[in-house]
C-alpha cells in the first residue's frame, strides 16, 4: 500500500528559527510531490510541486528538496515567522492520476508551533 | 481560494438523518473532490467527479454519494449520518498547468453527528 510518513509529527521553535520537516513515500512510481500549509481552520494550501526530475523547489522562504533515490523529501522554513503556525502536508501523487488526482497519497502532516 | 466556497460552514446533526454538504466553484474547473480530514489521519478522499454527472468513487466512499448536475456545483450527501461521519469536509479543485495539476481546497465543513 502507499504511505507518506512525515517527522516529526509535531515542532515547537523560536520565532526567527531554521526547521526542516521529513517526508519519506513508499509510493513507486510516483509523478510528483506536493507540499501543503494548512492554518487552523482553513483548507490546505500549496507551497510547492515537484517533479520526479527535480531535486529542488523554492517559495519564498519555504524550500522544499527531493531524493527520488531514497524516496525522501525535506521543507525547510527559513527565519520562520508567527504566521508559519500551521500544518504542513506531505503529499505524493503517481503517474496515473494525472488531472484526476484521485491517486494522491497524503501524509498526516507535521504541527508547526512558532513561539514569539 | 481559486473561487471555491462550502456550505455550510458548519452544521451538527442527529444520527440517522441525511445530511447535504455543497461545494460550489467560479471557474469552471473540470474536476471536483470531497475529503473528509481526521485526526491521526490524513486527508481521505470520498468521491470526485471529472465533469457533470461524472463521478467516481474514492478510498472512504461508504455511506457516502455525491451528484454532480451543473459544472459548479458538487454535493456530498450522507443518506443516514453516523457518528463515524463526525469530521471535518473539504472540497477541491483541479488546475492543470506546466504539466502538472494543482489542487485548491474550499475552506471546509465542520460536520458533528451526535
Amino acid at each position: 500500500k502507499n504511505q507518506v510518513e512525515q517527522s516529526p509529527q509535531s515542532l515547537i521553535i523560536l520565532e526567527g528559527k531554521n526547521c526542516t520537516l521529513q517526508c519519506n513515500y513508499t509510493v513507486s512510481p510516483f509523478s510528483n510531490l506536493r507540499w501543503y500549509k494548512q492554518d487552523t481552520g482553513r483548507g490546505p494550501v500549496s507551497l510547492t510541486i515537484m517533479t520526479f526530475s527535480e531535486n529542488t523547489k523554492s517559495n519564498g522562504r519555504y524550500t522544499a528538496t527531493l531524493d527520488a533515490d531514497t524516496k525522501q523529501s525535506s521543507l525547510h522554513i527559513t527565519a520562520s515567522q508567527l504566521s508559519d503556525s500551521a500544518s504542513y502536508i506531505c503529499v505524493v501523487s503517481p503517474p496515473s492520476s494525472g488531472g484526476g488526482a484521485d491517486g494522491l497519497t497524503f501524509g498526516k502532516g507535521t504541527h508547526l508551533i512558532i513561539q514569539p | 481560494d481559486a473561487g471555491i466556497t462550502q456550505s455550510p460552514r458548519h452544521k451538527v446533526t442527529e444520527t440517522g438523518t441525511p445530511v447535504t454538504l455543497r461545494c460550489h466553484q467560479t471557474e469552471n474547473h473540470r474536476y471536483m473532490y470531497w475529503y473528509r480530514q481526521d485526526p491521526g489521519h490524513g486527508l481521505r478522499l470520498i468521491h470526485y467527479s471529472y465533469g457533470v454527472k461524472d463521478t467516481d468513487k474514492g478510498e472512504v466512499s461508504d455511506g457516502y454519494s455525491v451528484s454532480r448536475s451543473k459544472t459548479e456545483d458538487f454535493l456530498l450527501t450522507l443518506e443516514s449520518a453516523t457518528s463515524s461521519q463526525t469530521s471535518v469536509y473539504f472540497c477541491a479543485i483541479s488546475v492543470e498547468g506546466g504539466g502538472t495539476d494543482t489542487q485548491y481546497f474550499g475552506p471546509g465543513t465542520r460536520l458533528t453527528v451526535l
